[in-house]
Formats: structure tokens, C-alpha cells, sequence
């Protein structure tokens, strides 16, 4: 177990709905990263956030948007849901500082949306 | 940007056979390299890393990587799996504070 959390652990929503996702980091650690796995594939990065704020993005539309909050837990937010976005969502989070591509990033269980 | 290419993408393996898979990241310089594994029905554990130092790194239960930067690969090797090593197993590099990951390797141990 890491000590992240994830909830919930599965979501059904339809077409053109909005859902959110929660995540509680590690503790200690102060930076989240969210990640898209779909079936049969690597996890594909999102976003990160530290401090508060977006620290990159990947190849995701605006239409994922996150939120960190001072506990350092966060919520992935993905509105106007397609069919596509049907995959296991998953958290990491590490801790930022010992230098550039030196943190080590531990996963949570993972929250599994199907868009019908 | 950095991209990771693991050559296997299932492998069936016998207990106690030796277990070696392939990973290549795409170009040089600096790198920070993971193997990760999940388990059936459980999250994504990380197994090894290498950032710098040693090349053969060694991670829990019984796996070691050795990191070639000429070849640009950090291969994975276990010298006798067992029943419980089936599992999804991903070898991923940072940059920018972004993993990414290959594609996967599901390993099937049969008894």
C-alpha cells in the first residue's frame, strides 16, 4: 500500500456528463499527478499539480481540468464526457525537491469510469 | 520528449524459468528510469529505479535492471519467477517531472 487513495473506485456516466475524481496523497508528499490508462495500454500523463497549480500538461483537451487544495489532495475533473474517456484514471503523487526528474511517483488503486 | 518501447508484449513463463524483459527509451543524455508492476486487481507498484550510480540496480522481490546507456535500455531480469509474479509489468522515464510508459508487458507464470 502507498498511502494514496482514490475515490471512487468505479463510475458509470453517459455521454456529455461531467464527473469529478478525487485523490489523497501520500503523506509527506506534496505534488499530484493524474494519469488516463486505457485498456491495454501504459498510463497516459494528464496533468500535475503542485502547490496549487498546473505543472504541465500532457496531450489532454481543456475539457480535463484539475484542482489541488492545501491538504495536497486533488480532483481530476473531466466535463462534456465522451466515449473514449472510458479508462482507469489513476493518482500519483511524490515529493518535489531533491532536483529536476529525481521524485519518485507512487499510484493509487485507481477510479475505473465507463461512458455509456 | 522522451518515449519508452518495451519489446514483449506477453510473455508465458514457466516456474522457476529466468525472466528478462525488454525496454529502450529514445534518446540520450540524462535519464531517470522505473519499472512498475500491477498485479491483477491491484495498483501500480513500483519495483526498481535508477537515477544515477550503479547500473544494475537491484528492487524488491528477487528483480534487478541494468541500465546500458549505450544500447538507451534498462532491461528487467528475475533468475527464477514464481506463480506470483504474474502481472502487468511497465518500464517508464521521467521528464519534466512527466512519467512515461511503454506500452506494457503481461507476464503469465504457470505452475
Amino acid at each position: 500500500e502507498t498511502g494514496v487513495t482514490q475515490s471512487p473506485t468505479h463510475l458509470i456516466k453517459t455521454r456529455g456528463q461531467q464527473v469529478t475524481l478525487r485523490c489523497s496523497s501520500q503523506s509527506g508528499h506534496n505534488t499530484v499527478s493524474w494519469y488516463q490508462q486505457a485498456l491495454g495500454q501504459g498510463p497516459q500523463f494528464i496533468f500535475q499539480y503542485y502547490r496549487e497549480e498546473e505543472n504541465g500538461r500532457g496531450n489532454f483537451p481543456p475539457r480535463f481540468s484539475g484542482l489541488q487544495f492545501p491538504n495536497y489532495s486533488s480532483e481530476l475533473n473531466v466535463n462534456a464526457l465522451e466515449l473514449d474517456d472510458s479508462a482507469l484514471y489513476l493518482c500519483a503523487s511524490s515529493l518535489v525537491g531533491a532536483g529536476p526528474n529525481q521524485e519518485t511517483q507512487y499510484f493509487g488503486p485507481g477510479t475505473r469510469l465507463l461512458v455509456l | 520528449a522522451q518515449s519508452v518501447s518495451q519489446h514483449n508484449h506477453h510473455v508465458i513463463l514457466s516456474e522457476a524459468a529466468s525472466l528478462e524483459l525488454g525496454c529502450n527509451y529514445s534518446y540520450g543524455g540524462t535519464v531517470n528510469l522505473f519499472w512498475y508492476v500491477q498485479y491483477p486487481g491491484q495498483h501500480l507498484q513500483l519495483l526498481l529505479k535508477y537515477f544515477s550510480g550503479d547500473p544494475l540496480v537491484k528492487g524488491i522481490k528477487g528483480f534487478e535492471a541494468e541500465f546500458i546507456k549505450s544500447k538507451f535500455s534498462f532491461n528487467l531480469r528475475k533468475p527464477s519467477v514464481q506463480w506470483s509474479d504474474t502481472a502487468e509489468y511497465f518500464c517508464a522515464v521521467i521528464e519534466d517531472y512527466k512519467l512515461s510508459f511503454g506500452a506494457g508487458t503481461t507476464v503469465t507464470v504457470r505452475a
